[in-house]
């Protein structure tokens, strides 16, 4: 598609409940990131999917926090037993990597999830 | 990791003047420097880089100036107008010279006010 894609825009959910998010990158980037933005704030690392390695986790706050990217391309971001705190838009970006030596184009993003947990 | 600070949070300036908005980080190792623009409702979107071999970059309205012995840069916006009222993150990050990748932290942004 021409830009990133996030669905859904907005989900609201029960505590308690499980939510997956999706994101649907720029065709051809080989590397897809999501980020946590809670309201008023900046933007909190999650994970990163770059290209068939393994992914970095290190930002995921805890083991309720997963994500998987399927075939290179579309990632999901599930959230499990979901809490008052997890409340925040979600944040996907994907961006092209070439020769990681001499060019990096940025991100792109995508318009985001808001999640509200009830 | 990186620790970055961005000031001002907040900046209101008139139409047509000048704003500037200052990232210091700390990672030395750092030679990416982005800005982003988020608008209300939308995801950010890159307006300006510089890499550390570069002292300052200008592109219409926009310029960033880096300082990499005091490890901060700058944005600077001229002639500002209500569209650029958004909030802006810097992101400094060191490249990942192997397997590609880029992972950035995000300054706690600055709000940008242009009044008329």
């Amino acid at each position: 598609g021409a830009g990133v894609s996030q669905s859904p825009s907005n989900k609201v959910t029960e505590k308690g409940k499980d939510v997956e998010l999706r994101c649907d990158p720029i065709s051809g980037h080989t590397a897809l990131y999501w980020y946590r933005q809670s309201l008023g704030q900046g933007l909190e690392f999650l994970i990163y999917f770059q290209g068939n390695s393994a992914p970095d986790k290190s930002g995921l706050p805890s083991d309720r926090f997963s994500a998987e990217r399927t075939g290179g391309s579309v990632s999901t971001l599930t959230i499990q037993r979901t809490q008052q705190e997890d409340s925040a838009v979600y944040l996907c970006a994907s961006s092209l990597q070439s020769d990681p030596k001499t060019s990096f184009d940025g991100y792109t993003f995508g318009s985001g999830t808001r999640l509200t947990v009830v | 990791g990186e620790n970055v600070e961005q000031h001002p949070s907040t900046l209101s300036v008139q139409e047509g003047d000048s704003a500037v908005i200052k990232c210091t980080y700390s990672d030395s190792a750092s030679n990416y420097f982005p800005w982003y623009k988020q608008e209300l409702g939308k995801g950010p979107q890159l307006i300006i880089d510089i890499r550390s071999n570069v002292g300052e970059k200008k592109d219409q309205r926009i310029a960033v100036t880096l300082n990499k012995t005091a490890k901060h840069f700058s944005l600077h916006i001229t002639e500002t107008q209500p569209e650029d009222s958004a909030v802006y993150f810097c992101a400094p990050s060191p490249r990942i010279l192997t397997g590609g990748g880029n992972k950035l932290t995000f300054g706690t942004g600055t709000q940008l006010k242009v009044e008329l």
